[in-house]
């Protein structure tokens, strides 16, 4: 079966230091991975998404990056983290391809920047 | 612009009863709506819905596509205190990176 990871499960973090969120997925290969924020008990915004490995695509400009080293592995940067950048990030994976699929998440990332 | 919109924001029932959750969609190229559920941590699938008029069903839950008015409806009847969550729609376009766009999410509370 498949399962999401993501770490650290929580991190506060200090006005202008860098991040490193990261993501993995096992049992499965090649799968579409995104990175969504999630403003305290509200929607999740869409930041990136990944169709296979380097190839990054970024919905909302901002001073985060996304990398996709590995087929099952996808990473969130930040050179230096913003107090606006405080909030709940999800990494999910979905089945590649353009068939009937829906996304499944990881545990998330409480981010508090202070 | 892609857009979803939830109703309402937030909504605190009693054990037992019946909740109707609301969501309108504004996609481009619509193949899909989905709701998840969100207790703490990561949300969890519940439905996904692609035919309009056709209602999926699961125990209390069931869901329904009207396409015509680009709405989804979510019902919870017998409500109980462990339905308390965030329910969340996204509406899925024809693309290849099977991207969703969320709503603002409902939370739902439920009272014993």
């Amino acid at each position: 079966s498949q399962t999401i990871h993501q770490w650290p499960a929580t991190l506060v973090q200090p006005v202008g230091s860098p991040l490193s969120l990261e993501c993995t997925v096992e049992g499965t290969s090649n799968p579409n991975l995104y990175w969504y924020r999630q403003a305290a008990g509200r929607g999740l915004q869409l930041l990136f998404y990944s169709v296979g490995i380097g190839q990054i695509s970024s919905e909302v400009p901002q001073n985060l990056s996304a990398s996709r080293p590995q087929d099952r592995q996808f990473i969130l940067s930040s050179k230096k983290l913003l107090l606006s950048d405080s909030g709940f990030y999800l990494c999910a994976w979905s089945v590649s391809g353009m068939s009937y699929n829906e996304q499944f998440f990881g545990p998330g990332t409480r981010l508090t920047v202070l | 612009e892609d857009k979803v919109v939830q109703s309402p924001l937030s909504l605190v029932v009693h054990e037992g009863d019946t909740v109707t959750l609301n969501c309108s969609y504004e996609v481009t190229n619509f193949r899909s709506l989905l709701w998840y559920k969100q207790e703490k941590k990561a949300p969890t699938f519940l439905f996904m819905l692609t035919s309009s008029g056709i209602e999926k069903k699961s125990g209390r839950l069931s869901s329904i596509l009207d396409k015509k008015e680009l709405s989804s409806i979510l019902n919870i009847t017998a409500t109980q205190t462990g339905d308390s969550a965030i329910y969340l729609c996204a509406a899925r376009p024809f693309n290849a990176g099977n991207m969703l766009t969320f709503g603002g999410g409902t939370r739902l509370m439920v009272k014993p």
